[in-house]
C-alpha cells in the first residue's frame, strides 16, 4: 500500500511569509504527528493529531499550527517565516497513538532566505 | 521528562566491521524502544523494535536488546555493508504514547 506522501517535497520562501504543508497518511492510518529535522536540533516533536483533534503539543511558538481532515490527512502551517525555520519537516502517522511504530513520509525540506 | 541519549557520531568503519552504537533512556513506566534508519534524502524507515524488558528486535542483521536494569538498548551488526551508511535514531515510545528520538548517529562504511 502507499506510504505516508508529503508535499511539496521542497519549498524555498522568505522571512515574513507563511507556508503550508500537507501530509496524506497511509490508508486507514488516523494518526499523524509532525516533526521537525535540523543539523543542530535533531528531531523534534512538533505536535500530533488524532481524529482531528490535536493531541500532544511539542515546544514550539504559536506560529506553529496544524490540522488534520476527516479524512485524516494533515495540514502544517508556519506564519512568519524566521530564518531558524529552515528545516526538514517529517510526518509520520500510524493506525492510532497507541499503534506502533510510526510509519515517516520522505520530508518536506523548507529553505528560508 | 522521558529522554534519550545516543552514541554522537559520525562513525566511520571498514566494510565487515563490527558496529555498536549506544542508546539510554529515562522514561516512567514502561517505553517501547525503537531504531530507526534514515538513508539520505528520505524519511525514517523503522529498522526493528522491543516493546519489554528483555526482547530483542532484529532485522537486517542488526541488533538490539531491552536491557531495563541498564537502561540501554544499544544496536549492534556483526559485518556492516557500504549499504549500512546512513544515520541512525535511537527512540522510545513514553509517556502519552509521544515519541522522543536521540539525536542521531551518521554511520559512513568504507568498502
Amino acid at each position: 500500500k502507499a506510504g505516508v506522501t508529503q508535499t511539496p517535497r521542497y519549498l524555498i520562501k522568505t522571512r515574513g511569509q507563511q507556508v503550508t504543508l500537507s501530509c496524506s497518511p497511509i490508508s486507514g492510518h488516523r494518526s499523524v504527528s509532525w516533526y521537525q529535522q535540523t543539523p543542530g536540533q535533531g528531531l523534534q516533536f512538533l505536535f500530533e493529531y488524532f481524529s482531528e483533534t490535536q493531541r500532544n503539543k511539542g515546544n514550539f511558538p504559536g506560529r506553529f499550527s496544524g490540522r488534520q481532515f476527516s479524512n485524516s490527512r494533515s495540514e502544517m502551517n508556519v506564519s512568519t517565516l524566521e530564518l531558524g525555520d529552515s528545516a526538514l519537516y517529517l510526518c509520520a502517522s500510524s493506525l492510532d497513538p497507541r499503534d506502533q511504530p510510526q510509519h515517516f513520509g520522505d520530508g518536506t525540506r523548507l529553505s528560508i532566505l | 521528562g522521558d529522554s534519550v541519549t545516543q552514541m554522537e557520531g559520525p562513525v566511520t568503519l571498514s566494510e565487515e566491521a563490527c558496529l555498536t552504537i549506544n542508546c539510554t533512556y529515562t522514561a516512567t513506566g514502561y517505553p517501547s524502544l525503537f531504531w530507526y534508519v534514515q538513508y539520505p534524502g528520505e524519511g525514517l524507515q523503522l529498522l526493528l523494535k522491543a516493546t519489554k524488558a528483555d526482547d530483542k528486535g532484529s532485522n537486517k542483521g542488526f541488533e538490539a536488546t531491552y536491557r531495563k536494569e541498564t537502561t540501554s538498548f544499544h544496536l549492534e551488526k556483526g559485518s556492516v555493508q557500504v549499504s549500512d551508511s546512513a544515520v541512525y535514531f535511537c527512540a522510545l515510545s513514553g509517556t502519552g504514547n509521544q515519541f522522543y528520538f536521540g539525536t542521531g548517529t551518521s554511520l559512513t562504511v568504507i568498502p
